[in-house]
């Protein structure tokens, strides 16, 4: 069965510096989303991202976010000049279509640790 | 504000006993919901889902849900939990959009 990648698994970034997350969505979907959840924490929207544009963000995502679909599998998440409180698991999310019904598939996560 | 409310952080059952695990939404008309599973390491895969229709629905590994209106809750149901059910269980819900609002979770421990 198709499945929604991350990589990496771990990532270990000390507060300032810039990191770049992955995830590979299923390939034939066309909304892509990420969420992160502090430790103890919900699950919280960040950003949905449809036809190379967002579409849905959150208040969370501010300027040091950034997503972008660099070529036609890869879907990134970039964390610029990183904080403490931006340690947190990051899941990427892809749904075939723009339904309201349809299943968000979500990838393992990302844990970053920021230092 | 829309909102998914998980009342239970954590909830420890015998193996073999039932299972319901809470849910309540607020949402100025009735979402999407859905349940999601969390074993550790893993991501988030779907249990089941209500859009319309049938109240009860049924998912993946024996779970079932029911929507009620009347109480704004969509609780999740097994008849027999098994050593393997144990992980955190989410409740979410979206509606218009495809952005998902989740509960806080609730932590699932099976005893033998």
């Amino acid at each position: 069965e198709p499945e929604v990648t991350q990589t990496p698994s771990h990532q270990v970034t000390q507060m300032g510096q810039e990191v770049i997350l992955r995830c590979v969505p299923i390939s034939n979907h066309l909304y892509f989303y990420w969420y992160r959840q502090i430790l103890g924490q919900k699950v919280e929207f960040l950003v949905s991202f449809y036809n190379n544009e967002i579409s849905e963000k959150s208040e969370i995502f501010d300027d040091q976010f950034s997503v972008e679909r660099p070529d036609g599998s890869n879907f990134t998440l970039k964390i610029r000049s990183t904080k403490l409180e931006d340690s947190a698991m990051y899941f990427c999310a892809s749904i075939p279509t723009g339904v309201g019904t349809d299943t968000q598939y979500f990838g393992p996560g990302t844990r970053l640790t920021v230092l | 504000a829309q909102s998914v409310t998980q009342p239970d952080i954590h909830i420890t059952v015998s193996e073999g006993a039932s299972l319901e695990l809470r849910c309540n939404y607020s949402y100025g008309a009735t979402p999407y919901l859905f349940w999601y599973v969390q074993s550790p390491g893993q991501g988030l895969q779907l249990l089941l889902k209500y859009f319309s229709g049938d109240t009860l629905v049924q998912g993946i590994k024996g779970f079932e849900a029911e929507f009620k209106r009347s109480q704004s809750s969509f609780n999740l149901r097994k008849p027999s939990v098994h050593w393997s059910d144990a992980a955190e269980y989410f409740c979410a819900g979206n509606n218009a959009g495809n952005m998902l609002t989740f509960g806080g979770g609730t932590r699932l421990m099976v005893k033998p």
